[in-house]
């Protein structure tokens, strides 16, 4: 039984690039979060998506930031134009049913250096 | 503003003794809690939650105590294992309002556990 799977683990890119990170929820979750860890921080929600809707995006950045969750294959975590505040791991967690009594299980995490 | 505080950066144990990690609230909206254990480089890893109608749950080593007077929860480890040693971070989430279905993280606190 697969966890929450993230790819890819390390991403570098260049400032003004386009960083696509990819979460593929646990089998049988249809919810998925991004939470962002800056350095020396805690996790800091982004973006709740059910399947083809985003129900609660007040933790993304106004400009830049993208995220999307299609009928047919993971969710994807966009960041356009990156500039070097964007380095930070980002972790997706999946839950079953959304209840704010579900757990959520994280993947490993996504690393973004912008150098 | 930090509605999750975990007030001590790090602890340091020995192996073999009690643990005590601490957490404060400050929403009243709260009313499900979650501890996870992270290790470098990975993502967080549940361990434990507790719904605000209980004050205490139990899972092998690992117990967690709630006062909701206090806005108050701490996990107990007992006996402590150097295995055991990483970063720890309390979360919460609401039933309802702004705050629910996403969690939201203490700065977490590194348990250090000496053989």
């Amino acid at each position: 039984n697969a966890g929450v799977m993230q790819n890819p683990r390390h991403l570098v890119r260049r400032r003004g690039q386009e960083a696509r990170l990819r979460c593929s929820p646990m089998k049988g979750h249809s919810h998925v979060y991004w939470y962002r860890q800056l350095p020396e921080e805690g996790l800091k929600f982004m973006v709740y998506l059910q399947k083809e809707n985003i129900i609660d995006e007040s933790g993304m950045p106004k400009e830049r930031f993208s995220a999307e969750f299609p009928k047919e294959g993971p969710s994807i975590l966009r960041i356009q134009q990156v500039v070097r505040g964007d380095s930070a791991a980002y972790f997706c967690a999946s839950s079953k049913d959304g209840l704010n009594t579900d757990t959520q299980y994280f993947g490993p995490g996504t690393r973004l250096t912008v150098l | 503003d930090q509605q999750v505080k975990q007030n001590s950066p790090s602890l340091s144990v020995q192996e073999g003794r009690i643990s005590i990690l601490n957490c404060d609230y400050t929403n009243s909206m709260f009313d499900y809690f979650l501890w996870y254990k992270k290790y470098p480089a990975e993502g967080p890893t549940f361990l434990i939650s507790i719904s605000s109608i209980k004050d205490k749950n139990e899972d092998g080593r690992f117990t967690v105590f709630l006062n909701k007077s206090a806005k108050h929860l701490s996990l107990h480890i007992v006996p402590s294992q150097p295995g055991d040693s990483a970063v720890y971070f309390c979360a919460a989430s609401a039933r309802m309002g702004a705050s629910y279905g996403k969690l939201t993280f203490g700065q977490g606190t590194i348990l250090t556990v000496h053989p």
